[in-house]
């Protein structure tokens, strides 16, 4: 069974572009949820999707948004980029949901200049 | 507010030797509690996954043990490889008002030596 996968695995981007990352979650698996890692830091919770919709949401700003598609596909896109939003993203499938056995992809490097 | 400590917060130990990582918490009510192996910018990958109702797991030479009456969790790792050099990470989702989110400790950094 295929993994999940995250693309692009790399991305350099300046201030105030805006960026879209992309998530394939394990086939069959509904939930996926978006994490941020930086340097030093624990994974930072930013939302779950199940089936379509956002189940929950961290403490994030505005400028974080996603979604997931029928096939169970998610994007997270961060819109007027800040040097602090440079971190690894990490999304993560799930069968039950975000308090269940996760499965993470091997994570997006964004690096803002 | 939900919180998941783990000590130590970095540790260094020689090729072949034992190690325990612990991991205390406070979300309650408790629905399960997770254990982590995260390499160097790469993603998590699941090492154990525990219900209240058990209170020890194994995954080869890995041993978490889950003390749901003190809130305390602790990760073994048996005869410890150079491979075993990363990041282990304890995660606690609650029930109730708490369902479906999950509480990530800040992870503990192994490094094995030869």
């Amino acid at each position: 069974k295929a993994g999940v996968t995250q693309t692009p695995r790399y991305l350099i981007k300046t201030r105030g572009q805006q960026v879209t990352l992309s998530c394939s979650p394990i086939s069959g698996h509904r939930s996926v949820s978006w994490y941020q890692q930086t340097p030093g830091q624990g994974l930072q919770f930013l939302f779950e999707y199940f089936s379509e919709t956002q189940r929950n949401k961290g403490n994030f700003p505005g400028r974080f948004s996603g979604r997931q598609f029928s096939n169970s596909r998610s994007e997270m896109n961060v819109s007027t980029l800040e040097l602090g939003d440079s971190a690894l993203y990490l999304c993560a499938s799930s069968l039950a949901g975000a308090a269940f056995e996760q499965f993470f992809g091997p994570g997006t490097r964004l690096t803002v200049l | 507010k939900n919180q998941v400590e783990q000590s130590p917060q970095s540790l260094i130990i020689l090729e072949g030797k034992n190690c325990t990582l612990q991991c205390n918490y406070t979300v309650s009510p408790f629905s399960n509690l997770r254990w982590y192996k995260q390499d160097t910018g790469r993603g998590p990958v699941s090492l154990t996954i525990m219900t209240f109702s058990e209170n020890t797991k194994s995954n080869g030479r890995y041993t978490a043990t889950l003390d749901a009456d003190t809130k305390q969790s602790s990760l073994h790792i048996t005869a410890s490889q150079l491979s075993d050099s990363a990041s282990y990470i304890c995660v606690v989702s609650g029930l109730d008002t708490n369902a479906g989110k999950s509480t990530f400790g800040d992870g503990t950094t192994l490094t094995v030596k030869p």
